[in-house]
């Protein structure tokens, strides 16, 4: 198993860009979620799924989309990028929601917008 | 409102000495607790979790973590450190009925003295 898997590692974005953070899973997991890591504020959640076809938002959601069409994949979007998006991007996933399982996170998205 | 504090922005150590890593949590629910430790440049890692039971709980490289309910807190603790230790590392809680979603802290960068 592959685990969580991020795409990119790395990008760069001017101000109102739009974008796409790829994240896919292969352990058959219903729940999803990002996060966003800025320095000195610890993981905060944008958004989460539960199962295919159903999201809902976290703390931080404002100025971020997400789908979910199938168990494996949770892309987040950037409509219009922000400097204040500039941020490191996690995905973690875990058998089922509500449940007491192991999250286990992707290996991050180092985003800088300009 | 739900919190996680871990009143260590940074600690040192010398190797070899023994580590303790604080943390205490402000949740109405039942709490699950969790430790993460993040290497540089990498997602995070359970260290180890906490859910009902054996108040001290056994985790991965020799950490350990005891619950305090009275004193809301779930430091982690290790009797030796390892240069291998320096990292960052955050806990977290979660509830049952919380879809799953984590509150993290904002972390403790361990550093460890040769």
């Amino acid at each position: 198993n592959a685990g969580v898997t991020q795409t990119p590692k790395f990008q760069v974005l001017k101000t109102g860009q739009s974008m796409t953070l790829q994240c896919a899973q292969d352990m058959n997991h219903e729940y999803m979620s990002w996060y966003r890591q800025d320095p000195g504020m610890g993981l905060r959640l944008i958004h989460y799924s539960v199962g295919a076809g159903i999201t809902d938002q976290g703390e931080v959601p404002n100025g971020y989309n997400v789908s979910r069409s199938t168990t494996e994949d949770f892309p987040l979007r950037l409509l219009s990028a922000a400097p204040s998006q500039t941020s490191v991007y996690f995905c973690a996933s875990k058998r089922w929601a509500g449940g007491t399982d192991t999250q286990y996170f992707g290996p991050g998205t180092r985003l800088t917008v300009l | 409102a739900q919190s996680v504090t871990q009143p260590d922005i940074h600690i040192t150590v010398s190797e070899g000495a023994s580590l303790e890593l604080r943390c205490n949590y402000s949740y109405g629910a039942t709490p699950y607790l969790f430790w993460y430790v993040q290497s540089p440049g990498q997602g995070l890692q359970l260290l180890l979790k906490y859910f009902s039971g054996d108040t001290l709980v056994q985790g991965i490289k020799g950490f350990e973590a005891e619950f305090k309910r009275s004193q809301s807190s779930f430091n982690l603790r290790k009797p030796s450190v390892h240069w291998s230790d320096a990292a960052e590392y955050f806990c977290a809680v979660g509830a049952k009925g919380s879809q799953g979603n984590l509150i993290f802290g904002k972390g403790t960068k361990l550093s460890v003295k040769p």
